[in-house]
């Protein structure tokens, strides 16, 4: 089944640790990216990605790394998160970053 | 400058009536796609349905159409025959050419009985 992972789906850390959220995808897509999602904001894109060891920032990339070693797989690090960074994320990815993008199940991170 | 804009933070139909879901979009591009996702409670995102700006007709996807109005600039959504499981947050989006997917703030339709 065509789809986009996402790990863990819920996480509670407190500030300054150091979390991971993992990203993959089996449809071979070219591009992936990251979005927040906060209530009467939308999505924002914080990170996203062409093509393998190609990222560039989004709209919201403070506080946030990438990585894009492998084509099927987008990391999403907070090296020390902040209580702000607590929303819905999203990984997505479409074939070439024109069309549709198909996004992760989302996870809820709350950051005490 | 906001790029999209969703007028309608909620939205009531009543079950089995159509709805229009409306979105204004700002851009000088020539080339875009514009996007309606559904959110569900349970919080994934789900594509709806897609229009390209050089599309000459209105995307339609089952029960779901895109009302383009280009010299407007709107592409409002529009759901026929409403059933209960339409009641989930609905974002609009757009990306422009070598650009970001940039979503509206949503509107929430509840689907009533």
């Amino acid at each position: 089944e065509a789809q986009v992972t996402q790990n863990p789906r819920y996480l509670i850390t407190v500030t300054g640790k150091k979390l991971t959220v993992t990203c993959s995808q089996n449809m071979n897509h070219e591009y992936m990216s990251w979005y927040r999602q906060d209530p009467g904001l939308g999505l924002r894109q914080i990170y996203y990605s062409m093509n393998v060891e190609v990222t560039d920032k989004g709209d919201v990339p403070e506080g946030y790394k990438v990585s894009r070693k492998e084509k099927r797989n987008f990391p999403l690090i907070l090296e020390s998160p902040s209580p702000n960074q607590t929303s819905l994320y999203f990984c997505a990815s479409s074939l070439d970053g024109q069309e549709t993008q198909y996004f992760g199940p989302g996870t809820r991170l709350l950051v005490l | 400058a906001q790029k999209i804009t969703q007028t309608q933070p909620g939205m009531f139909v009543q079950e089995k009536e159509a709805v229009t879901l409306d979105c204004t979009y700002d851009t000088s591009d020539p080339s875009y796609g514009l996007f309606w996702y559904k959110q569900p409670s349970s919080g994934e995102m789900i594509f709806l349905i897609y229009q390209g700006s050089y599309d000459q007709q209105n995307a339609t996807e089952g029960r779901y159409s895109l009302n383009f109005q280009k010299a407007r600039k709107s592409a409002n959504l529009v759901i026929s025959a409403s059933q209960l499981g339409d009641s989930a947050m609905y974002f609009c989006a757009m990306r422009e050419e070598g650009d970001d997917m940039r979503f509206g703030a949503g509107t929430r339709l509840t689907v009533k009985p």
